[in-house]
């Protein structure tokens, strides 16, 4: 079975432009959590989306945005983007949406750089 | 915050010795995870613990957690060049769906 798969692996974008970055959860996840990370850093949630609804917002601005589509997989968008956005923004997919004990699976992440 | 804290942040070992890496938070949580992350790539899951278990094993690793003092461990037994990676803890904070995770341990395994 497929794990969960983004693209692009790689971006360049300059500031003030806009970016899509795509998610195909594992097949049978109705799930998938958008987070990013910076250098050295642990990842940070952005959000998380179940069933097409948004279930969980992170402290992100509102240049941030996802959807979900019917066949669960996503895009997270950005926005007029700064230089601060550089980061590797990873997905991850689990069985549902619930709180509580959920194994999270990551994919290997789009790498953004903003120059 | 509601970060985790791990330390050490780097770790440097001999292949066969043992490393140790510990996290603290500051929630109350439903489930604490350990992943391991390849140069900067994508998050491998390791190990779950939920929060009503003191210790779980898997293969060469062991993790415990104490919700006492808000902190767990991971141990990874008779380490190989192939455990040089980056390993981060995971929680969820009852209430949340999502995971925090802490700032990371560097572990070099030296062959």
């Amino acid at each position: 079975d497929a794990g969960v798969t983004q693209s692009p692996t790689h971006l360049i974008k300059t500031r003030g432009q806009h970016v899509t970055l795509r998610c195909s959860p594992i097949s049978g996840h109705k799930s998938v959590s958008w987070y990013q990370q910076v250098l050295g850093q642990g990842p940070q949630f952005i959000f998380q989306y179940y069933e097409k609804e948004e279930r969980g917002r992170g402290n992100f601005p509102d240049r941030f945005s996802a959807r979900q589509f019917p066949n669960y997989s996503s895009e997270l968008n950005v926005n007029a983007l700064l230089l601060g956005d550089s980061a590797l923004y990873l997905c991850a997919s689990s069985l549902g949406g619930g709180v509580g004990i959920e194994t999270q699976y990551f994919g290997p992440g789009t790498r953004l750089l903003v120059l | 915050s509601q970060q985790g804290e791990e330390d050490p942040q780097a770790l440097s070992i001999q292949e066969g010795e043992n490393a140790t890496m510990n996290c603290s938070y500051k929630t109350s949580i439903n489930n604490l995870q350990w992943y391991r992350q390849n140069s900067g790539r994508g998050l491998v899951h390791l190990i779950l613990i939920r929060s009503n278990e003191r210790e779980k094993h898997s293969g060469r690793l062991r993790v415990t957690l104490d919700t006492s003092k808000k902190s767990s461990s991971l141990l990874i037994t008779a380490s190989r060049a192939a455990d040089t990676a980056s390993y981060f803890c995971a929680f969820m904070d009852t209430g949340r769906r999502a995971l925090t995770f802490g700032s990371g341990t560097r572990l070099q395994v030296q062959p």
